[in-house]
C-alpha cells in the first residue's frame, strides 16, 4: 500500500525557515517523480514544486524560486522541502504526491494527508 | 488568478449530468495532458483522472474527461450526493516549466 507520510510544519514567523519532509512507503522510491502542493486556507490547490527520480531535475513555481528547495534521498525514501524567507502568504496545508513515472508532471496519483505551515508573528 | 480557469460553482440535482469545464492556453491545456482531482471537506485531494479521458482503478464510469484545443471538462453523469466536492483540473505549463491548477470548482448536489 502506498503511503506519503508528511512532517515538519508548524508555526514560524516571517522572514524564518522550515523544513518539511515526506515519507514514502509501498513504492519504489527512487522510480518515481514525487511533488508538493499547497493549499492556502479556503483556498485552491498551488503546484509548488517537482522533482525527478533520480533528484537531477526539478522545478519550482515563480512564487516559490529562489526561496524554496526541494530535494529527496533515495536511501532513506524520503522527500523534503526546505522553506526560506518565508511569508505570510505560505500559509497553507503542503502535501506530497507521488508521481507514477520518473518525469516530474501533474498526473499525482497518492496523497499524503498534509502538513501546516502557518508564517505569523 | 488561476492559470487555468474554472467556474467557481457548479450544481445538479441527484441522477443529473453536470460539466466543469476548465479553460488554459496554447502552453499548457494544449500541448499536454489535463488531469482532474476530486477534493471531499476535510481530505486530501484524489486523482479522478488522467491523461485526458482516463479513469484510474476505483472510479466510477459516471466520471469522464474530454479535451479539445485549450479547453478540458469533466462531465459526471447520475449526480449522487456524495459527488458533492472541490473539482480542481491541473496541466503542466511549458511556458512556466512547472506544473498549473485551476482554481476549483464547488460542486454542490441539490
Amino acid at each position: 500500500e502506498v503511503q506519503l507520510l508528511e512532517s515538519g510544519g508548524g508555526l514560524v514567523q516571517p522572514g524564518g525557515s522550515l523544513r518539511l519532509s515526506c515519507a514514502a512507503s509501498g513504492f519504489t522510491f527512487t522510480s518515481y517523480a514525487v511533488s508538493w502542493v499547497r493549499q492556502a486556507p479556503g483556498k485552491g490547490l498551488q503546484w509548488v514544486s517537482g522533482i525527478s527520480g533520480s533528484g537531477v531535475n526539478t522545478y519550482y513555481a515563480d512564487s516559490v524560486k529562489g526561496r524554496f528547495t526541494i530535494s529527496r534521498d533515495n536511501s532513506k525514501n524520503t522527500l523534503y522541502l526546505q522553506m526560506n524567507s518565508l511569508r505570510a502568504e505560505d500559509t497553507a496545508i503542503y502535501y506530497c504526491a507521488k508521481i507514477p513515472m520518473t518525469t516530474v508532471t501533474t498526473y499525482l496519483d497518492y496523497w499524503g494527508q498534509g502538513t501546516l505551515v502557518t508564517v505569523s508573528s | 488568478q488561476s492559470v487555468l480557469t474554472q467556474p467557481p460553482s457548479a450544481s445538479g440535482t441527484p441522477g443529473q449530468r453536470v460539466t466543469i469545464s476548465c479553460s488554459g492556453s496554447s502552453s499548457n491545456i494544449e500541448s499536454n495532458y489535463v488531469y482532474w482531482y476530486q477534493q471531499l471537506p476535510g481530505t486530501a485531494p484524489k486523482l479522478l483522472i488522467y491523461r485526458n479521458n482516463q479513469r484510474p482503478s476505483g472510479v466510477p464510469d459516471r466520471f469522464s474527461g474530454s479535451k479539445s484545443g485549450t479547453s478540458a471538462s469533466l462531465a459526471i453523469s447520475g449526480l449522487r450526493s456524495e459527488d458533492e466536492a472541490d473539482y480542481y483540473c491541473a496541466a503542466w505549463d511549458d511556458s512556466l516549466r512547472g506544473g498549473v491548477f485551476g482554481g476549483g470548482t464547488k460542486l454542490t448536489v441539490l
